[in-house]
């Protein structure tokens, strides 16, 4: 199957603090990325879609000025937590399609962040 | 609305067989997606079901009625390693996965 990968996989950092996140594609272009956040024993919570070259749509009650998000190229979108905040302590987790008719979704490792 | 309707939990032992259930209404439907978490990690993709039936991949195998908005995964054969949460997640019109909370499979020796 597709490889995604996210890079750090853990990161501690302290209130006030931006946190950039990476998510790679590794074997495949993909049109689409998705960036998830999901606290513990509770479902995925999808955050926001990102198409290469173009915006991205967030869900609702997600700040997009706080979540900044950059789907550079094919095979990398970043997600930036900005001024971050003990709240947003959580698994943060990339995926990405290839579109074309192929619409399964390949998840990253995770992210998990904790702000102190 | 969009929902998702899986049993919370099940326990089962290992060699046997488990069924999970999930019921789902959306806005439209483009398949259905059957995830495996593990806890403290990323979903991992198990099937995809766009038509009506049985898809068999090994161990699993996953089910789909579109006209029931009913789908069950199959696990034959348990072993220790399968115990994790299974996500039942129907694409809605958007192509948008609706996901739940999963349900948390539990294998015994």
């Amino acid at each position: 199957g597709a490889v995604v990968s996210q890079h750090p996989s853990r990161v501690i950092c302290k209130s006030g603090t931006s946190v950039k996140i990476e998510c790679r594609s590794l074997d495949f272009q993909a049109t689409t990325m998705f960036w998830y956040r999901q606290f513990p024993k509770q479902s995925l919570m999808l955050m926001a879609t990102s198409n290469e070259g173009s915006k991205a749509t967030y869900e609702q009650g997600v700040e997009k000025d706080k979540f900044l998000i950059n789907h550079a190229s094919l095979t990398l979108s970043t997600l930036t937590v900005t001024s971050a905040h003990p709240e947003d302590s959580s698994f943060y987790i990339c995926s990405a399609r290839t579109g074309g008719g192929q619409e399964t979704q390949y998840f990253g490792p995770g992210t998990r962040l904790l702000v102190l | 609305g969009q929902n998702i309707d899986q049993p919370t939990e099940m326990t089962a032992t290992e060699g046997a067989i488990v069924q999970i259930n999930c019921t789902y209404q959306t806005s439209g439907f483009n398949g259905l997606f059957w995830y495996q978490q593990h806890a403290g990690e990323a979903p991992t993709f198990l099937s995809y079901n766009v038509l009506d039936g049985l898809e068999e991949k090994g161990r699993f195998s996953s089910f789909l009625s579109r006209s029931k908005g009913y789908s069950y995964l199959l696990l034959k054969e348990l072993q220790m390693k399968d115990s994790a949460s299974y996500l039942c997640a129907p694409m809605d019109s958007n192509y948008q996965l609706i996901w739940g909370a999963g349900t948390k499979l539990i294998i015994k020796p």
